[in-house]
């Protein structure tokens, strides 16, 4: 069984604060880790995916870093605003054998809530 | 829009029953991934299939089957319902299952209750 962790839980902020949560996933076979954003009411829409030890990612005021030797990424949100609120996902995609099946292994979720 | 359609988007039925949930993919996507997302539980992988064949399985219970049909359209089967079958029920799709990186694209999910 995989064990993909996220931390915290949940998370309140003011508008303007930058905030990061944090991914852990096994360090063995890797092949990739996904970063979603989930809103309420809507499905989870891709951030990134990051598929080298060392990757970072960034998309306008949001990046992500990986670090698979020790088996963490983190998200990093820049000067939050009411609209980052959601909840964030990563998922775990691991190494069948030197090629890769679909099969997302998700963590919980981080919910960010951005207080105007 | 993730260009990902799911149909219904809700379905409200009775324990015993059977229902089939519908996913077309994005144009150009091969591979069709279902989830489900329960009160409790974060979203647990079902099935994978890839340009018509089942690719990998996840924790899909015996009373569950899908397919994929040759326009690459798939449909989810539940049968002989339970109360904790009661769950959103996601489709995703990507562009290509093995040696891909498997960037997923998420449909608006059906919402499935068991009465």
């Amino acid at each position: 069984i995989l064990n993909v962790e996220q931390s915290p839980q949940s998370l309140h902020v003011q508008e303007g604060d930058s905030t990061n949560f944090t991914c852990s996933f096994p360090s063995s076979n890797f092949y990739a880790l996904h970063w979603y954003r989930w809103e309420t009411a809507k499905s989870p829409e891709a951030l990134f995916v990051m598929t080298l030890n060392g990757d970072e990612k960034k998309k306008g005021r949001i990046s992500a870093t990986l670090n698979t030797k020790e088996g963490y990424s983190y998200l990093y949100i820049k000067g939050s605003q009411p609209e980052d609120s959601a909840t964030y996902l990563c998922a775990f995609n691991h190494n069948a054998g030197g090629t890769s099946y679909g099969k997302l292994t998700f963590g919980q979720g981080t919910i960010l809530t951005v207080h105007p | 829009d993730s260009g990902v359609t799911q149909t219904p988007k809700h379905l409200i039925t009775a324990t015993g029953q059977r229902v089939t949930l519908r996913c077309s993919p994005r144009s150009g996507d091969l591979s069709v991934y279902w989830y489900q997302q329960s009160l409790d539980q974060g979203l647990q992988f079902l099935i994978q299939y890839y340009n018509g064949e089942e690719r990998a399985k996840g924790n899909i219970l015996e009373r569950f089957s899908a397919q994929q049909f040759p326009d690459l359209h798939s449909e989810l089967n539940l049968s002989s319902l339970e109360l904790g079958d009661s769950a959103l029920y996601f489709c995703a799709s990507s562009v290509a299952g093995m040696g891909s990186y498997n960037e997923q694209f998420f449909g608006p999910g059906t919402r499935l209750t068991v009465l």
